[in-house]
């Protein structure tokens, strides 16, 4: 079975730019969730879809990052545009399911993450 | 507030030292899910195990062992007889039942040294 795959692995843009990342789940899993490292920081979470749909955008720093879910299945995420506070590390993690029971299986497998350099 | 703390930034060991990685939590939910995750030098994060809190059983997957306590907010990872290979920065997470993103500390990075 195929992980979480992200692309592109590196990208380095001006400032002003416009870029856009990809997330492909794990087949079937449900939730889509997007994170953030900078630089000497904790991993912050950015967003999270179940299918097609926006759960919980509560992470999202400002409205230069747009994320869709195009059908539920892959993922962008757009910044546009980059301002230098912008670099990092950008992963993308999928679940199956949350469902209510304490036996739920809510982990969250992790892509290999986009490191983005804004210049 | 949520929050998880990983006071050791980097640990130094040498190869078949026993090492204990620490992880303290806060959180007011009595339903959480703790994990730990390994980053190794390739960047991906790993899966390496998820409890809940009411199983406070520890436990033990070949070298790893975690230690889960709720009196102290604890869940602390130990590797046993340590390798080269598991050089690489571990992160402690926390999720509550009622929202469901991982809250995360800010990592330990771990160097074994042949």
């Amino acid at each position: 079975e195929a992980g979480v795959t992200q692309f592109p692995s590196h990208s380095v843009i001006e400032k002003g730019q416009t870029v856009t990342l990809r997330c492909d789940p794990i087949s079937g899993h449900d939730n889509l969730y997007w994170y953030r490292r900078v630089m000497g920081k904790e991993i912050k979470f950015l967003l999270h879809f179940v299918k097609e749909s926006k759960q919980d955008e509560s992470g999202m720093p400002n409205n230069r990052f747009l994320a869709e879910r195009t059908g539920g299945t892959y993922s962008t995420l757009k910044v546009q545009p980059a301002e230098l506070e912008d670099s990092g590390v950008y992963f993308c993690a999928s679940s199956q399911d949350r469902g209510l029971q304490l036996t739920t299986t809510d982990t969250q497998y992790f892509g290999p993450g986009t490191r983005l350099t804004v210049l | 507030a949520q929050k998880v703390t990983q006071a050791q930034t980097e640990i130094s060991v040498v190869e078949k030292e026993d090492v204990t990685l620490d992880c303290v939590y806060e959180t007011r939910d009595t339903t959480y899910y703790l994990f730990w995750y390994k980053q190794p030098p390739s960047g991906e994060l790993v899966f390496l195990i998820r409890r809940n809190s009411f199983d406070e059983q520890n436990e033990i997957s070949g070298r790893y062992s975690w230690n889960f306590q709720k009196s102290t907010s604890s869940f602390n990872f130990t590797i046993t007889a340590s390798q080269v290979v598991d050089s690489a920065v571990y992160f402690c997470a926390l999720i509550r039942r009622s929202q469901g993103n991982l809250i995360f500390g800010k990592g330990t990075k771990l160097s074994v040294k042949p």
